[in-house]
């Protein structure tokens, strides 16, 4: 059963906290991506990344870095979080095969910067 | 920018009723793809339909249709004969160049 597994569901953290939220993948996927899920937004890219060591900027990457050092693992970073940046966050990859259909998505994590 | 655009920010609809929800897109690659996915209010995002560009058929799973029109840049999920549990919110996505790109979603409820 393919799995995409993120590390809490939920997280409270403090303003100015440096923040980490894992996810890793079993599925050897190429891609994976960072959403994060606000009412009435929808899902927006934060940053994706396409290989080891390689990321793109999304839509919205201010306030956030990444971090891929193995194909089955990617990190979102909160270098000093913010209250604006609480939100449900979510993870999911692809396989990277041209027509190859779905995103795998994790459980998501709700975080709240207090 | 890639865009995708859902008007619709929520509807009603009575069981049994089909159901279209609307989706544009923007790209003017000639390659990419098109998915539908449905997020009840326990919050996994479950995968509902795909369309290729290159599909000449429009891509059916089940009570899903998916109405592609390619010309006008739309591909729009209809869902037959309508049932309590399709009350969720919906995204439309566009994946181009392995980059994948959703809406602002639609928040669809079903009337007993």
């Amino acid at each position: 059963d393919v799995k995409v597994t993120q590390s809490s569901r939920y997280l409270v953290k403090r303003t100015g906290e440096k923040v980490f939220l894992e996810c890793v993948q079993d599925m050897d996927h190429e891609n994976m991506f960072w959403y994060r899920q606000d009412p009435g937004l929808g899902l927006r890219l934060i940053y994706f990344s396409y290989d080891v060591k390689m990321k793109e900027k999304g839509d919205i990457p201010e306030g956030y870095s990444v971090s891929r050092e193995k194909k089955e693992r990617f990190s979102l970073i909160l270098e000093s979080a913010s209250t604006n940046q609480t939100s449900m966050y979510l993870c999911a990859s692809t396989p990277g095969v041209t027509g190859v259909t779905e995103a795998f998505f994790g459980q998501g994590t709700r975080l709240t910067v207090v | 920018a890639q865009k995708i655009t859902q008007t619709q920010p929520g509807m009603f609809v009575q069981e049994k009723e089909a159901v279209t929800l609307d989706c544009t897109y923007d790209t003017s690659d000639q390659s990419y793809g098109l998915f539908w996915y449905k997020q009840p209010s326990s919050g996994e995002m479950i995968f509902l339909i795909y369309q290729g560009s290159y599909d000449e058929q429009n891509a059916t799973e089940g009570r899903y249709s998916l109405n592609f029109q390619k010309a006008r840049k739309s591909a729009n999920l209809v869902i037959s004969a309508s049932q309590l549990g399709d009350s969720a919110m919906y995204f439309c996505a566009e994946n181009r160049d392995d980059k994948i790109i959703f809406g602002k979603g639609t928040r669809l409820h079903i009337l007993p």
